[in-house]
């Protein structure tokens, strides 16, 4: 089992639409999680980062942790063609730091 | 200020074939890092340095030697090029390391193809 699941989609939805990303991890010693978003053929950058439990908002997207049933989500509010990307998620364990595998965002205009 | 920059954009290797990927930052961040990214596979850890003269394996060191000479610097060494290492290396930095929500920050990659 990997220490971090992610499904890598392709996620394909409408310009608009409300977008969730999740992903599920193991060891509940974790306690950083971010996202980052990796444009086509770039390196990936950080988005979000959220410390323990509880939500975290910058402007449309949200990110939530729930460290009860190991779950993080990143929710994406008013989708843009320019949010097309691939979102990685990542955990911090013992200062390394353990990646999902990504998930291919498409937002059809 | 460049931050993370990598050369070359695009190789193509013959198996056994050695060659050095190029990275460098101008932030004067302590930690550097080498990822490959691979379909479905994530980014996976290959070597990594917490400061110049400093270097340590990560998750799939096998077939790669790194240095640091200086701070700015940290260059991958493909010691014999195998069709197993066709990937997208990213090199990555940050000010302290990895965890604790530091932000890492990553170059554009190099796309490696071994015939």
């Amino acid at each position: 089992q990997k220490e971090v699941e992610q499904d890598p989609g392709p996620l394909s939805v409408p310009e608009g639409a409300i977008v969730s990303l999740n992903c599920t991890y193991s060891n509940s010693a974790f306690q950083y999680f971010m996202w980052y978003r990796q444009y086509s053929r770039k390196g990936p950058e950080l988005l979000m980062y959220t410390y323990s439990s509880g939500n975290k908002e910058d402007g449309r997207f949200t990110a939530q942790v729930d460290k009860s049933s190991k779950y993080i989500s990143l929710f994406i509010r008013d989708s843009q063609p320019s949010d097309s990307a691939t979102y990685l998620c990542a955990v911090d364990s013992n200062y390394q730091l353990i990646w999902g595998a990504g998930t291919k965002l498409i937002i059809k205009p | 200020n460049a931050g993370v920059t990598q050369t070359p954009k695009f190789q193509v290797l013959k198996t056994g074939q050695s060659m050095t990927l190029q990275c460098a930052q101008d932030m004067n961040h302590e930690y550097m890092s080498w990822y490959r990214q691979d379909p479905g596979m994530g980014l996976r850890l290959i070597h990594y340095s917490v400061g110049a003269g400093i270097t340590d394996q990560g998750e799939v060191p096998n077939g790669y030697n790194v240095s640091r000479s200086t701070t700015e610097d940290f260059p991958l060494r493909l010691l014999s090029a195998a069709p197993s290492q066709t990937s997208v290396y990213f090199c990555a930095s940050s000010y302290l390391g990895q965890g604790a929500g530091e932000t890492q920050y990553f170059g554009p990659g190099t796309r490696l193809l071994v015939l």
